[in-house]
Formats: C-alpha cells, sequence, structure tokens
C-alpha cells in the first residue's frame, strides 16, 4: 500500500463547476500537506500549502486537512478551462527532515 | 527570472549508453533533488544534496549516479541506461533542506530508452 493515495482520473467537468481533488494518506506522522499543480510537459508549482488541520483559502482555492480521517481535498471553484493540469498532492513531517511524499496526481480537464 | 534550468528537454538513448542530465538553479538555493515521475508512480527520490559537497540516495537510487558541481548545480548520470530508466527526470531546489519551504521545479527532461 502507497503511503499517499491519489485517483489519478482523469476528471473531466464543465467550466464554471466546483471541482473536489482529494488525496488519503495512511502516516500519522505527516504533518504539512501541499497541492502542486502541474500543466503538460511543465514541472510542479507550488498551488497550496497547510500546516496541520484545518482549511486554507487562496482565490478560488480551497485546501482543507482532516487528521483524523487522514484525508487532504483541494477544492476549486468556478472552475476556467486554464485550471486544467494535473495536481498533485505531498506531505512531509519534521522528524522526516520534510522530505516530500508525494500521490500520483489527478488530471482534470475543464470543458469549455 | 530563469529559476531551476534543466538540459537536455529530450533524449533518446539505446540501452547501455550513457549519459548526464544537467540541473543548474539561479535562488542562491542550499539543497537540490533528482525526481523521476512515472505515470500512475507520482515523482520518486532519486538523490538529493544537502548542500555543496554533500549527496545522499533517496527512494530509487540504483543505476544513478549524481554529482553536486557547486551551488548551482547538479547532475545525473546514468551509466549504462536500462528501458526501466524510460521516464521524466525533474531536477528541484530548496533554499534549505530540512523546512517546509516550497521546492522549485525545473521542466524536466523526457528520456526514452530503446
Amino acid at each position: 500500500q502507497k503511503e499517499v493515495e491519489q485517483d489519478p482520473g482523469p476528471l473531466s467537468v464543465p467550466e464554471g463547476a466546483i471541482v473536489s481533488l482529494n488525496c488519503t494518506y495512511s502516516n500519522s506522522a505527516f504533518q504539512y500537506f501541499m497541492w502542486y499543480r502541474q500543466y503538460s510537459r511543465k514541472g510542479p508549482e507550488l498551488l497550496m500549502y497547510t500546516y496541520s488541520s484545518g482549511n486554507k483559502e487562496d482565490g478560488r482555492f480551497t485546501a482543507q486537512v482532516d487528521k483524523s480521517s487522514k484525508y487532504i481535498s483541494l477544492f476549486i471553484r468556478d472552475s476556467q478551462p486554464s485550471d486544467s493540469a494535473t495536481y498533485l498532492c505531498a506531505m512531509s513531517y519534521m522528524d522526516s527532515n520534510y522530505q516530500l511524499i508525494w500521490g500520483a496526481g489527478t488530471k482534470l480537464i475543464i470543458k469549455p | 527570472n530563469a529559476g531551476v534550468t534543466q538540459t537536455p528537454k529530450f533524449q533518446v538513448l539505446k540501452t547501455g549508453q550513457s549519459m548526464t542530465l544537467q540541473c543548474a538553479q539561479d535562488m542562491n538555493h542550499n539543497s537540490m533533488y533528482w525526481y523521476r515521475q512515472d505515470p500512475g508512480m507520482g515523482l520518486r527520490l532519486i538523490y538529493y544534496s544537502a548542500s555543496e559537497g554533500t549527496t545522499d540516495k533517496g527512494e530509487v537510487p540504483n543505476g544513478y549516479n549524481v554529482s553536486r558541481l557547486n551551488k548551482r548545480e547538479f547532475s545525473l548520470r546514468l551509466e549504462s541506461a536500462a528501458p526501466s530508466q524510460t521516464s521524466v527526470y525533474f531536477c528541484a531546489s530548496i533554499r534549505v533542506r530540512g523546512s517546509n519551504q516550497p521546492q522549485h521545479f525545473g521542466d524536466g527532461t523526457r528520456l526514452s530508452i530503446l
């Protein structure tokens, strides 16, 4: 079993829809949770960063962490075709020197 | 405003050939990483360099060697390429390893081994 599980998709939704992307994990030591966005033929870039449980909002994006369920989510409101990309979750904790453990990524397609 | 630069962008090799993937960053970061990305596998760490002059193995180091040439440059070498090493290779950097800062990535090298 992988430490971090993420549905690879693709997830196809119409423009303007609310998108929910999720990851589950098995290691309760994880403290820091990140979402990276990766456009085709590009490197990943950090989108959202959350420490421990709770929500964090940045514009149309909301990151949510539920440590009791070992589950993290990324919500995208008013989705745009430019949001079409692969979204990777990553997580780390202090005792591992913040070594990132990655999900496999979910490919998201926003249809105009 | 280059960030992390990787060369080459694409390469095709025959089994048994060798090659070196180059990575350079201009952000004065101390730590650098090499990952490979395969379908359904996510990013897997091959080697990292916490600081100039040091290198350490990651999750999947077999078949690879690295050199931290100076603070800016971190190269990855395949001595005898195998088809299992067909992948997209990403270099990343971070100001200080052991912090919770984001990693900055290059745009990758797409490598095919025939």
